[in-house]
């Protein structure tokens, strides 16, 4: 089985820089993968994470820890338009993919 | 580009109606998904399908069936439709070690 944990909701300043944790607990890792859904949108994907450490991808960084259980997405420079739901999720028993409940992200001027 | 298609994007049902929903992909995909979305509870995962006719219980499979007749076609199925599935369904396909990619969703209401 499987449990992953998010925090519900986060609020930043435009301009600013925000952390979204993700901890998790899984018989058998096999990376993990972060979306952004906007409302009334589908998830698109947004990094995978297999090693330790931060992987960076112009605004956005995810860094992973296996030993901890335990990710975080960084998101610097916001900008209004990242105000969305962050969604964390592992795979499991290979490749059934289970998803954290989301963190929406507000995002103010 | 990977498509992933889902047959309606808004469908209205009765109660005790059987309904199907309809997901294509075509990108040959090993790995094909169910999902609900529900507000303040996140994706859950109904049911997962790793190949042809294979299919395996996600978290919510109770009320729901699948079938996967065709590597590129997954379908979920309704048997007898009631209110508490009033929700937002979103299929998904990925190949090992790779992204998950979502079709747009069907928004279902069951009046």
């Amino acid at each position: 089985g499987q449990n992953i944990d998010q925090p519900t909701e986060m609020t930043a300043t435009e301009g600013a820089i925000v952390q979204i944790n993700c901890t998790y607990q899984t018989s058998g890792f096999n990376g993990l993968f972060w979306y952004q859904q906007h409302a009334g949108e589908a998830p698109t994907f947004l990094s995978y994470n297999v090693l330790d450490g931060l992987e960076e991808k112009g605004r956005f960084s995810s860094f992973l820890s296996r030993s901890k259980g335990y990710s975080y997405l960084l998101l610097k420079e916001l900008q209004m338009k990242d105000s969305a739901s962050y969604l964390c999720a592992v795979p499991h028993a290979g490749n059934m993919l289970t998803f954290g409940g989301g963190t929406r992200l507000m995002v103010k001027p | 580009d990977v498509k992933v298609t889902q047959s309606s994007r808004y469908l209205v049902k009765r109660t005790g109606e059987k309904v199907f929903l309809e997901c294509v992909q075509d990108m040959d995909h090993e790995n094909m998904f169910w999902y609900r979305q529900d507000p303040g509870l996140g994706l859950r995962l109904i049911y997962f399908s790793y190949d042809v006719k294979m299919k395996e219980k996600g978290d919510i499979p109770e009320g729901y069936s699948v079938s996967r007749e065709k590597k590129e076609r997954f379908s979920l199925i309704l048997e007898s439709a009631s209110t508490n599935q009033t929700s937002m369904y979103l299929c998904a396909s990925k190949e090992s070690g790779t992204e998950a990619f979502f079709g747009q969703g069907t928004r279902l209401t069951v009046v």
